[in-house]
């Protein structure tokens, strides 16, 4: 069984739908990172959680510690959001915080 | 705004050679890793590495893996012996600190194929 679980796998959309992707885990973790994954296969932190909410721009991350769940939000999606959208959680000590990835969700969003 | 660089961004070699693969943290990180993404496959943690010694190792990491941080700047990730299967992606990452409060800043990856 996979530790971190995204869904969907794929997700097309318009441009200016709003996103949703899903993220659950079943370790205990430091703190959950939501990345993003350019065609070229560099990789951006955007999120960093471990209670409650963030935003940044149209971007929006919340998580339920209770229920090991997290979601990722797009608003007013934009062709320029196309990438994998990878959810990782930290889990760690004093000198380490190894993340563990999920398999990531491939977005495209269409004009 | 301070990067992690990574070099060479593409490495062929033959089966059983060595590579090196090198990496510049960003200069006030403490905390560096090492991942590797194979074709279509998700992203896996190899080792970390704090205060000259590795923290903490995957089974992947086994005796042909070595890193090494051999002066102030560089971070290296050593295959002894490389196989077909460890044709993949190889990221570097590196953080200010190791634990639950931080950020993990990655460089482009560097694409190994092992011929």
């Amino acid at each position: 069984k996979n530790e971190v679980e995204q869904s969907p796998q794929n997700l097309t959309a318009q441009e200016g739908e709003f996103i949703t992707i899903n993220c659950s885990y079943s370790v205990g973790i430091s703190a959950l990172h939501w990345l993003q994954q350019h065609p070229g296969g560099g990789i951006v932190s955007l999120f960093m959680l471990s209670s409650g909410k963030k935003k940044h721009g149209r971007l929006i991350a919340t998580i339920n510690i209770q229920e090991k769940h997290s979601s990722l939000h797009i608003t007013a999606s934009h062709p320029r959001d196309s990438a994998v959208y990878i959810c990782a959680v930290g889990v760690g000590s004093y000198n380490t915080d190894k993340l563990i990835f999920g398999t990531g969700t491939r977005l495209q969003v269409f004009p | 705004e301070p990067e992690v660089t990574q070099t060479p961004s593409h490495q062929v070699t033959q089966m059983g050679q060595e590579v090196i693969l090198r990496c510049v943290p960003i200069s006030n990180h403490l905390y560096f890793y090492w991942y590797r993404q194979i074709l279509g496959q998700k992203v896996e943690f190899l080792v970390s590495f704090y205060n000259n010694e590795i923290s903490e190792k995957s089974e992947i990491f086994d005796d042909q893996f070595s890193v090494e941080r051999p002066d102030g700047s560089n971070f290296t990730l050593k295959i002894r012996s490389t196989k077909l299967e460890d044709s993949a992606m190889y990221f570097c990452a590196s953080s200010v600190a190791g634990g639950p409060a931080d950020t993990q800043y990655f460089g482009p990856g560097t694409r190994l194929t092992v011929l």
